[in-house]
């Protein structure tokens, strides 16, 4: 019962390097999406997706990209890493409705030197 | 647009005595509201959801929240805090406003300490 799994746990980068964060689920979700916490700010939306091939962009979009060629699996690229993405990421998914709780992973502790 | 205020950013209970988390939202359409429990260095769990039926909601762990949609608010309330419930909480609204898929507008955040 894995429900929502990301890697790495945790990762540090160099600023301009490239990374991808991987984030899978098993229940068959149509909706996924991924968030930043950072502190004082609570989660802000990064991408979300609401099926396999459909992708739209959250609040905070910039600098990241995401694509979705599965159901279980929506990861996240940095193409160019910056100190501002320093944060802790974390991948939801839930069914496509709105009043669906979100299952969320452990998440990505992400630092950028 | 929808939005959601938590009041506090901190509260800090003795552990036996009742905890109260406050939560104003702001939203054009009758809104889906959630909360959230965060435990250090762990991802968000679901504690309750208001969806429109009754308007005292009650979680897991003892917790519930009541809908007040005259006051906008859905606050979350515990009678009696134990020692596990250090946490941080998150009040979250379901953003309808691009359609069915469910965007979520998280709070701030609450962080609450229990002293023993």
């Amino acid at each position: 019962n894995a429900g929502v799994t990301q890697t790495p746990k945790f990762q540090v980068l160099k600023t301009g390097q490239s990374m991808t964060l991987q984030c899978a689920q098993d229940m068959n979700h149509e909706y996924m999406s991924w968030y930043r916490q950072d502190p004082g700010m609570g989660l802000r939306l990064i991408h979300y997706s609401v099926g396999a091939g459909i992708t739209d962009q959250g609040e905070v979009p910039n600098g990241y990209n995401v694509s979705r060629s599965t159901t279980e699996d929506f990861p996240l690229r940095l193409l160019s890493a910056a100190p501002s993405q320093t944060s802790v990421y974390f991948c939801a998914s839930s069914r496509a409705d709105y009043n669906q709780p979100q299952h969320f992973g452990d998440g990505t502790r992400l630092s950028i030197l | 647009a929808q939005s959601v205020t938590q009041l506090d950013s901190h509260v800090s209970v003795s552990e036996g005595t009742p905890v109260l988390l406050r939560c104003n939202y702001s939203s054009s359409y009758s809104p889906s509201l959630f909360w959230y429990v965060q435990h250090p260095n762990k991802g968000l769990q679901l504690l309750l959801k208001y969806t429109s039926a009754a308007t005292l909601v009650k979680g897991i762990n003892g917790f519930e929240a009541e809908f007040k949609k005259s006051e906008t608010s859905f606050h979350l309330t515990k009678p009696s805090a134990h020692m596990s419930d250090a946490a941080e909480y998150f009040c979250v609204v379901s953003d309808r406003d691009g359609g069915s898929q469910g965007n979520l507008i998280f709070g701030k955040g609450t962080k609450l300490s229990v002293k023993p």
